[in-house]
Order: C-alpha cells, then sequence, then structure tokens
C-alpha cells in the first residue's frame, strides 16, 4: 500500500530560526495536505496543494508540491513559539484514503 | 456553528470487550472519516463513510466497523478488543475530496 515518510521527527530550533520539513510518498499523489496538531490536541487543517509543482504561501508558512507529485515540503520563517507541535503532511493517493507520515516534531527554545 | 463532535471523551475496556464511538460532523459535511492515532504517531486511516455507505478502507482487521445514519453522524465499533487497540480515536469530516475537519478524539484505553 501506500506510504508516506516524513523526516526528520524532530527538530529543536532556537526561536526565529527556520523549520522545514519533508514529505515523500511511494505512489504520485492526487493532492497532499499538511496538517498541525499541538500537543494534546487534534489535527488541524493547514493546505492542501494539487498541482504539480505548486507553491502555496501563507504568512511565514511556504508550503511545496514537487514536480513528479510524490513529494512535499514545509518551510517556516522566523519560527515563534506558537509554532510549537506536530506537523503532518497527509497524501491522498485516491482508493486508500489519507495516508499520514509520522509528522515532525517541531520544539522551540526562547 | 458546531464542530466535529466525539463521545466519549475517555473509555477504559478490557481485552475481548466490544466498544462503540460516536461522532458528528461539522455542519453541512456529509462525509465522516476515521483514524486511529497511536502515542507518537500520525493518524492511520480506518474507513470513511458517505451516503451511509463504507466508501473507502484503511489495513484494518473486519474487528472494526462503523456506520453512518441519515443525519450524517457515524459510529466506530471495535470487537474483540486487543491491548495494541489502545490509541487516540478520531472522527473527521469533510465534503467529498474536501480537507479533513477532526475532533477532539476519544481516547481508548485497554486493561
Amino acid at each position: 500500500g501506500q506510504q508516506v515518510m516524513q523526516i526528520p521527527q524532530y527538530q529543536h530550533v532556537q526561536e526565529g530560526e527556520d523549520f522545514t520539513t519533508y514529505c515523500n510518498s511511494s505512489t504520485t499523489l492526487s493532492n497532499i495536505q499538511w496538517y498541525k496538531q499541538r500537543p494534546g490536541g487534534h489535527p488541524v487543517f493547514l493546505i492542501q496543494l494539487v498541482k504539480s509543482g505548486e507553491v502555496k504561501k501563507q504568512k511565514r508558512l511556504t508550503f511545496q508540491f514537487g514536480e513528479a507529485k510524490k513529494n512535499s515540503s514545509l518551510h517556516i520563517t522566523a519560527t515563534q513559539t506558537t509554532d510549537v507541535g506536530t506537523y503532518f503532511c497527509a497524501g491522498d493517493g485516491g482508493a486508500d484514503g489519507l495516508t499520514f507520515g509520522k509528522g515532525t516534531h517541531l520544539i522551540i527554545q526562547p | 456553528d458546531a464542530g466535529v463532535t466525539q463521545s466519549p471523551t475517555h473509555l477504559i475496556k478490557t481485552r475481548g470487550q466490544q466498544v462503540t464511538l460516536r461522532c458528528s460532523p461539522k455542519s453541512g459535511h456529509d462525509t465522516v472519516s476515521w483514524y486511529q492515532q497511536a502515542l507518537g504517531q500520525g493518524p492511520q486511516f480506518i474507513f470513511q463513510y458517505y451516503e451511509e455507505e463504507e466508501r473507502q478502507r484503511g489495513n484494518f482487521p473486519d474487528r472494526f466497523s462503523g456506520h453512518q445514519f441519515p443525519n450524517y453522524s457515524s459510529e466506530l465499533n471495535v470487537n474483540a478488543l486487543l491491548l495494541g487497540d489502545s490509541a487516540l480515536y478520531l472522527c473527521a469530516s469533510s465534503l467529498v475530496a474536501g480537507p479533513e475537519h477532526f475532533g477532539d478524539g476519544t481516547r481508548l484505553s485497554i486493561l
């Protein structure tokens, strides 16, 4: 079945530093979605990417979808303490529902 | 406008028992999906219901079954509980092919 790998598993940064998480799928995706989960909370939808090579920005967050529609990245510029949480990518292959990666836990040191 | 609501919030069961979890979707949503999230892991897709039928299913045994009612609410049933079924069970609602809106989940502990 479809597999989605996400790296790194943990990322420690100083407040103000940048952060990037990477996502790779074993199969071509129809779309990829990104979610954020705060400790003790539930995943919250951030964005959906559909087109090959698509780049979308939300304030300090930049999302990219690879040309082959098998990989994606999330980049946060100048992290803030409110960015703390686990960031998940979720690939939609069309047949098996959403496949989530294991997530990247972002820890920010003030 | 209420979001996705799940009940109960916490549940403790013993091995071999059966459990039913409930979910009310966000207003206006017609599709309900269930996920299992083990500690420190990403959510794993169990199945999705649309128009009261199971539309997609992940790699979960037949012990996991569900139902969707005419008002779009849904139930997840798990039979013959195993220790490994201990997890956070998340319900998510959406419009077809739209992003998932998650509830706060039910924390299931198996003793």
